[in-house]
Order: C-alpha cells, then structure tokens, then sequence
C-alpha cells in the first residue's frame, strides 16, 4: 500500500512479557518517528530515525523500551518486561522532511 | 527542555461559528508549526502547517498566525461545520525539517447543531 503501514492493530500482552510493534514506512520517507500516545493525550516522542541512524531517542521512557531500524526502512519498536503503563497507542510515522504521514497505530494493553 | 502548551482542552462551539485554538512553544529555535486532525480511532492527518518565516497562512476555512517574538501560534477555523468535531493538535520542530516534532496535549472540538 501506499501509507505506513503497522503491525500488529492490537496487542494483549501479560506484565512481563516482551512485545514487538513493527512499522513499515512509505517506501522512500528518510524519516522514521515513533510516538506514544496514551488515552486522551497527545502524541509523545520516543524516537526517530534519519536512514538506519538513530538520531535521538529522548523520548524512550526507560531502558525497557529499544527501537531499531536497520536498514532505513522498515523500523521495530521492542518493549522488554511490559508494565501496565506501557499500555498505549504506539503510532509511527514517517516524512521527507516536513509533514508526517502517521500509520494506524498499535493498541497495547498490558494486563 | 522542548515543549508545547495548547489551550483550551475543550471547546465547543455552535455551528458556523469560528473556533481558536491557541498554543506557545519553548524554544525560539523552533521553525516549523504543523497542526493535526485527529478523528475518533483515527490517525493524525496534517491540516496545515506554517513555516518561521511566514507570519499567517490560511487554507478554505482554516488558518494560522504565528507570533516569533512572544512564540505564539493559533489556529482559527471560520464557519464551522459538524465534520469538524475531533481533536486538533498543534506541534513545533526544532532544527531542520526532519527533527523531531513535539506535540501539544490536544483540543476537543465539539460542534453543536
């Protein structure tokens, strides 16, 4: 398809567990940027990739959290030991430069 | 650090009335404004967006003015209509156009018939 695409929609995971949120960017966008948008609130930064570089990952909450992208297209974000606060909408979006082209999200709801 | 308030939260307003949402940034360095709409389980689409350079821009029923000296910028939408209910985001960028950009914690646009 033409947009950023993201997988999985929904995921359910128990405390504890590992989870992968994968995103496949529009084909030829340099930038890669993953946010955390919880219920009622704004999208927050976690971090973002020009290519296969990471260039800032301010926004990543603890060392539990670990986004890859290597090789500039295709990006995972991996939450290691979940916790209840991880529960949120993780949305990826990607750009030329300028305006973010954001895919559907993944809901994560840690029980 | 970087940050970006917006104000109101909620606002609701009767139809064909104009809305203002209004947002200040931190940073004087930021110089890219974009604002988003959000619909319910939606993403975030682009609505416009103003550059540092460009004082006020306006598209069809939508525009946006920017203060640099008092780091202000708010978006005004005329006429409103009832498929302009949702959540309305501003954001600011720092650097080049493919920083990172920070966005505000969101306005409720409610339209009433």
């Amino acid at each position: 398809g033409a947009g950023v695409s993201q997988s999985p929609r929904y995921k359910v995971a128990k405390r504890g567990q590992d989870v992968a949120l994968r995103c496949d960017p529009i084909s030829g966008h340099v930038s890669l940027f993953w946010y955390q948008q919880a219920l009622g609130q704004g999208p927050e930064f976690l971090t973002y990739f020009q290519n296969e570089a990471q260039l800032d990952k301010s926004g990543l909450p603890s060392d539990r959290f670990f986004a890859e992208r290597p090789e500039g297209s295709v990006s995972t974000l991996k939450i290691q030991r979940t916790q209840q606060e991880d529960s949120a909408v993780y949305l990826c979006a990607s750009s030329l430069g300028g305006e973010l082209f954001f895919g559907e999200g993944s809901r994560l709801t840690v029980l | 650090g970087e940050n970006v308030e917006q104000h109101p939260s909620t606002l609701s307003v009767q139809e064909g009335d104009s809305a203002v949402i209004k947002c200040t940034y931190s940073d004087s360095a930021s110089n890219y404004f974009p604002w988003y709409k959000q619909e319910l389980g939606k993403r975030p689409q682009l609505i416009i967006d103003i550059r540092s350079n460009v004082g006020e821009k306006k598209d069809q029923r939508i525009a946006v003015t920017l203060n640099k000296t008092a780091k202000h910028f708010s978006l005004h939408i005329t006429e409103t209509q009832p498929e302009d209910s949702a959540v309305y985001f501003c954001a600011a960028s720092w650097g080049s156009s493919a920083s990172k950009i920070i966005f505000g914690s969101g306005t409720r646009l409610s339209i009433r018939p």
